[in-house]
């Protein structure tokens, strides 16, 4: 099975400062119909995981232009340009590329 | 509106059959695919698996010996059950719309039915 490596805990960042959350993938998360199915979701606290990011860098209707994804092959990376309150709780990787498909182990956003 | 919500037993002993219903309205089960994923203390998100928009279904091997995910589009409702629970079974479970894009997308989420595997 693939695993997504990400960091528990990130930098704790200021509001208003850019946050780099990484998530990187012991395969190539390119499929073979050409296609990188890697997505991020945000599980704020109490609630259930929302989607923000699919195929690498689209980002899902609604969802705010501070939040950018990019990478490619197993190493990705998912940016908020201007962190703001409503932005804490936990990252989650998610690949759709190989059976099972697997989640990260998430990375808590902190503010400083 | 797009809603989706679990019901669940809350409490299942170990051994026994968990089961779930996730209710959804705003949109067509048969246009749609529906994944379950779960949430445990020793495991983090878990994907567990899917029904196609036309019934057909797909499991995680972890779980495919004793998954089965079905519907009945008449109510909107799709169904969990798994057998054979044991304790790190514990956890929160989730149904989701998939938008169907080549791989799980998981646009909406209901809020989780929480089960505790416990005699």
């Amino acid at each position: 099975d693939v695993v997504l490596t990400q960091t528990l805990v990130a930098q704790p960042v200021r509001l208003g400062d850019q946050a780099s959350i990484s998530c990187r993938s012991s395969q190539s998360l390119v499929h073979s119909d050409g296609h990188t199915y890697l997505e991020w979701y945000l599980q704020k606290p109490g609630q259930s995981p929302q989607l923000l990011i699919y195929e690498v860098s689209n980002r899902f209707s609604g969802v705010p232009d501070r939040f950018s994804g990019s990478g490619s092959g197993s190493d990705f990376t998912l940016k908020i340009s201007r962190v703001e309150p409503e932005d804490l709780g936990v990252y989650y990787c998610f690949e759709g590329t190989h059976d099972p498909f697997t989640f990260g182990s998430g990375t808590k956003l902190e503010i400083k | 509106q797009v809603q989706l919500k679990e019901t669940g037993p809350g409490l299942v002993q170990p051994t026994q059959t968990l089961s779930i219903t996730c209710t959804v309205s705003g949109f067509s089960l048969t246009s749609y695919y529906m994944q379950w994923v779960r949430q445990t203390p020793g495991k983090g998100l878990e994907w567990m698996g899917f029904i196609r928009s036309g019934g057909s279904t797909e499991y995680n091997s972890e779980f495919k010996s004793r998954l089965s995910i079905s519907r009945d589009t008449s109510k909107n409702q799709v169904f969990l059950k798994m057998n054979s629970l044991k304790t790190e079974d514990t956890g929160v479970y989730y149904c989701a719309r998939d938008v169907g894009m080549g791989a799980p997308v998981m646009d909406a989420w209901g809020q989780g039915a929480s089960v505790t595997v416990s005699s």
